[in-house]
């Protein structure tokens, strides 16, 4: 089945430690975006990639990192200069990057929870 | 700015009564509209989408949502609503020149039985 996977579905993390967050695709998508979910926020961007070896700062980066080393692969790094960094964090792929119409669509998403 | 807003963080309807769901845009170029629905712990799976090729689309689950660019609204509607319906519902719009959607804060649709 083709889709969006990602891993830990949950996560716990104790202050001052750096953590990776999964996501791997095997759409063939180009294009592949790190959201941040809090309650009653709605989606926000972090990072987003329209090809390997690029990427782009979203909306609020600060306190975060990715590598797009491989096409199907974007991984996500919390680092310790993140302050607030407890939420539901959401992978999504699109097909082509810029595309105004495409569809992203999302993996099933990893909570992260600091102690 | 390209932005949307949702109008009611909560949504409660009976089983088998009218969903309307409000989403009104803000754009100054012609936009592209989406929806898109998330159950408890899950990630958002796309209902329908607005790329400017009719202004009335059907989605899945029998969801509808019409484009009206007097009223700069998007609103999602769906006839009766089954238990199943109950999520979080998400309107977004694409962002021209900048690759990326932009979320509203989302609504919590809830069935009463």
């Amino acid at each position: 089945d083709g889709g969006i996977t990602q891993s830990p579905k949950y996560l716990f993390r104790k202050e001052g430690q750096n953590v990776t967050l999964s996501c791997e695709q095997n759409l063939n998508h180009d294009a592949m975006y790190w959201y941040r979910q809090d309650p009653g926020q709605g989606l926000r961007l972090i990072y987003y990639s329209q090809i390997v070896n690029d990427f782009q700062k979203g909306d609020i980066a600060e306190g975060y990192s990715v590598s797009r080393e491989k096409k199907e692969s974007f991984p996500l790094t919390v680092t310790s200069a993140q302050k607030n960094p407890t939420a539901f964090y959401l992978c999504a792929s699109s097909i082509i990057a810029g595309a105004l119409t495409d569809t992203q669509y999302f993996g099933p998403g990893t909570r992260l929870t600091v102690l | 700015a390209q932005s949307v807003t949702q109008l009611g963080s909560h949504v409660s309807v009976s089983e088998g009564a009218l969903v309307l769901l409000r989403c009104n845009y803000s754009s100054s170029v012609p936009p592209y509209l989406f929806w898109y629905v998330q159950y408890p712990n899950q990630g958002l799976q796309l209902l329908l989408k607005y790329t400017s090729a009719a202004t009335l689309v059907k989605g899945i689950n029998g969801f509808e949502a019409e484009f009206k660019k007097s009223e700069t609204s998007f609103h999602l509607t769906k006839p009766s609503a089954h238990m199943s319906d109950a999520a979080e519902y998400f309107c977004a719009v694409s962002v021209q020149g900048a690759q990326k959607l932009v979320f509203g804060q989302g609504t919590r649709l809830t069935i009463n039985p």
